[in-house]
């Protein structure tokens, strides 16, 4: 069965530093999201992206994230330089088609741990 | 601006025993809805999704769920529970135009008692 495949599956890093975290949607898939989980905290939207531009972002997704299809496929989500408050599951996703249509697949996520 | 409420934060309970999970959303239009468990360690998996037709949707695993628009409720139901069945449950909805995203509910730790 196709999946989601993030990597990497963990990450430490100090504060201060660039963190890329990298995704593979399914290959037939057009959209693509990042959302993260703080622990112990609902799943919060980050980002959608489609047609190689964001189409959707949330408050948290601010001037030091960023989103890059660098080819034809690989997703990833960059932190410029990373806060505490960042420490997080990040979960990628991708949809066939919009969500009014299908639903999200996910992958197993990247914990992000910003000491 | 859309929100999903879950109310029961931890549920605890024994095999055999049968669950709903309460979950209300938010929101003026038409929306779809999903249910995702999420096993210990593991990625968010989709348990069953709402877009429209019979409310009453049967999804994996002997889960259903009832949607039900009066009340903009949307309970997930399963007569008989397993241990296996010990994870963390989101409810989560999307506006059927407009917002492209999902709304998660805050989650609704399960856990079973062998």
């Amino acid at each position: 069965e196709p999946e989601v495949t993030q990597t990497p599956s963990h990450q430490v890093t100090q504060m201060g530093q660039e963190v890329i975290l990298r995704c593979v949607p399914i290959s037939n898939h057009l959209y693509f999201y990042w959302y993260r989980q703080i622990l112990g905290q609902k799943v919060e939207f980050l980002v959608s992206f489609y047609n190689n531009e964001i189409s959707e972002k949330s408050e948290i997704f601010d001037d030091q994230f960023s989103v890059e299809r660098p080819d034809g496929s690989n997703f990833t989500l960059k932190i410029r330089s990373t806060k505490l408050e960042d420490s997080a599951m990040y979960f990628c996703a991708s949809s066939e088609a919009g969500l009014a249509l299908r639903e999200l697949f996910f992958g197993e996520g990247s914990r992000l741990t910003v000491l | 601006a859309q929100s999903v409420s879950q109310h029961n934060h931890h549920v605890i309970l024994s095999e055999a025993a049968s669950l709903e999970l309460g979950c209300n959303y938010s929101y003026g239009g038409t929306v779809n809805l999903f249910w995702y468990v999420q096993y210990p360690g593991q990625h968010l998996q989709l348990l069953l999704k709402y877009f429209s037709g019979d409310p009453l949707v049967k999804g994996i695993k002997g889960f259903e769920a009832e949607f039900i628009k009066s009340k903009f409720s949307f309970n997930l139901r399963k007569p008989s529970v397993q241990w296996s069945d010990t994870a963390e449950y989101f409810c989560a909805v999307t506006p059927r135009t407009g917002a492209n995203n999902l709304f998660f509910g805050t989650g609704t730790r399960l856990t079973v008692i062998p």
